[in-house]
């Protein structure tokens, strides 16, 4: 199984300011690297795959990069409707895709 | 508009099983361009994947769950449906149904939750 590891689990930043947010993979998956945001009470909602190609619809504040092992998911300048948890997931392995534990973002 | 909606029982008694069905109005369960999959959410924890099925029939299931798992489709009803066997606490969870493409997950059912107790 490829553990998925994020950091820091919380982040505290404040409206307009830049957070970085970090995942680790326990072994290379290449770029198959998704990211997802989930508010309370909703289902998360797929942001960024491939590691950085947006999906449809997402603001042009987030971005995604890295490849093999590390990852990182920046989101620019945080809007009030930016906090809330972020997952990452592998997808290198079809058979037993893992997500990361969460990040959760905060205002500070 | 409701694209996968979950529904069943909101309470399982230990030991039992757990069943529940998604209905899919975002397209044909037998569509060869996605597959169909369960996650879950323990209440205040992170996401597992439980498994798949894809239009082919082929199903792959977590392994730390595949002993009690299946995953089976509807065609007729373009439903999917989720029975997971024995269940115990740690089961109890909110259960997504959604929609995979290439590894990723683009659209997801608003989940329901599961609690397990007798």
């Amino acid at each position: 199984e490829i553990v998925m590891t994020q950091s820091p689990a919380t982040l505290s930043v404040s409206p307009g300011e830049r957070a970085t947010l970090s995942c680790r993979a326990s072994q290379s998956v290449s770029s198959n690297l998704a990211w997802y945001q989930q508010k309370p009470g909703q289902a998360p909602r797929l942001l960024i795959y491939g590691a950085s190609t947006r999906d449809t619809g997402i603001p042009a504040r987030f971005s995604g990069s890295g490849s093999g092992t590390e990852f990182t998911l920046t989101i620019s300048s945080l809007q009030s409707e930016d906090f809330a948890v972020y997952y990452c997931q592998q997808y290198n392995n079809w058979l037993l895709v893992t997500f990361g534990g969460g990040t959760k973002v905060e205002i500070k | 508009q409701v694209q996968l909606q979950e529904s069943g029982p909101g309470l399982a008694k230990p030991s039992e099983t757990l069943s529940l069905t998604c209905t899919v109005s975002i397209g044909s369960v037998s569509s060869g361009s996605y597959y169909w999959t369960w996650i879950r959410q323990p209440p205040g924890k992170g996401l597992e994947w439980i498994g798949y099925m894809f239009s082919s029939g082929t199903t792959s299931y977590n392994p730390s769950l595949k002993s009690r798992v299946t995953i089976s489709v509807d065609t007729s009803r373009n439903q999917i449906s989720l029975k997971l066997s024995s269940v115990t606490a740690a089961d109890t969870a909110v259960y997504f149904c959604v929609r995979g493409a290439g590894g990723i997950f683009d659209y997801w059912g608003q989940g329901t939750l599961v609690t397990v107790s007798s």
